[in-house]
């Protein structure tokens, strides 16, 4: 069945820091693949998304690219605040796959800490 | 638009008790979403609805559960006779046509069985 795995967190960096947050995804058909952010004590929130290979995902600096040959979707950010301290969690949707409900199937999440 | 509402953002009760859920998705929204949320894991899927049609539901549904969508606007889950295991977040999720994709989350609400 489809699934998305991420690395494992915590990962703590200092301001201004580069961010990798990796991503690989399994799935049968084209899905879409999205980053989602969770801020302490609030719901999630769409960060990007893309929707075919090759394509490439961007907001508030964050961006990610939809990699076929490698299903990946990599979170990067050239550099990274304290206010970017948040849960990130990478998902594929099953639109064009199996069921096409179009439910969302998450990784486990990675935690990000940006210390001053 | 005001975004998804869920209600109560927490909720306690005593094991075996029924508690129930409610959703407000955004205005207009076809599509309705539940998932579950366990402590340092993901969501998970539970059940979805197109307008007020329940169109699947994952085997993590038992019996006890129960969700509903009456005239395709607000939805509600239910959870009878709880148990410690149903501790957990619950979100619910809109998107705005069949074929979208973007899904809009609520807060979600915490329960926690005891």
């Amino acid at each position: 069945g489809n699934s998305v795995t991420q690395m494992e967190g915590p990962v703590t960096l200092s301001e201004e820091a580069f961010l990798t947050i990796n991503c690989t995804y399994t799935a049968t058909g084209y899905p879409s693949l999205f980053w989602y952010v969770q801020y302490p004590g609030e719901g999630l929130q769409l960060l990007l998304k893309a929707t075919k290979a090759d394509d490439k995902g961007s907001n508030k600096g964050f961006e990610a690219t939809y990699r076929k040959e490698t299903t990946s979707f990599h979170l990067e950010k050239g550099s990274v605040q304290v206010s970017d301290s948040a849960v990130y969690f990478c998902a594929l949707s099953d639109l064009d796959g199996s069921s096409n409900t179009g439910k969302l199937i998450f990784g486990q999440g990675t935690t990000l800490q940006v210390k001053p | 638009d005001t975004g998804v509402s869920q209600n109560p953002r927490h909720k306690i009760t005593k094991r075996g008790q029924n508690v129930t859920f409610r959703c407000d998705p955004i205005s207009e929204h076809n599509r309705l979403y539940w998932y579950r949320q366990t402590l340092g894991q993901g969501p998970e899927f539970l059940t979805y609805f197109q307008n007020e049609a329940q169109l699947e539901k994952s085997r993590l549904l038992s019996d006890r559960f129960s969700a509903e969508r009456p005239k395709g606007s607000f939805s509600t889950l239910e959870i009878q006779r709880t148990e410690q295991g149903d501790s957990a977040m619950y979100l619910c999720a809109s998107s705005p046509r069949p074929a979208a994709e973007t899904q809009y989350f609520g807060p979600g609400t915490r329960l926690l069985v005891l």
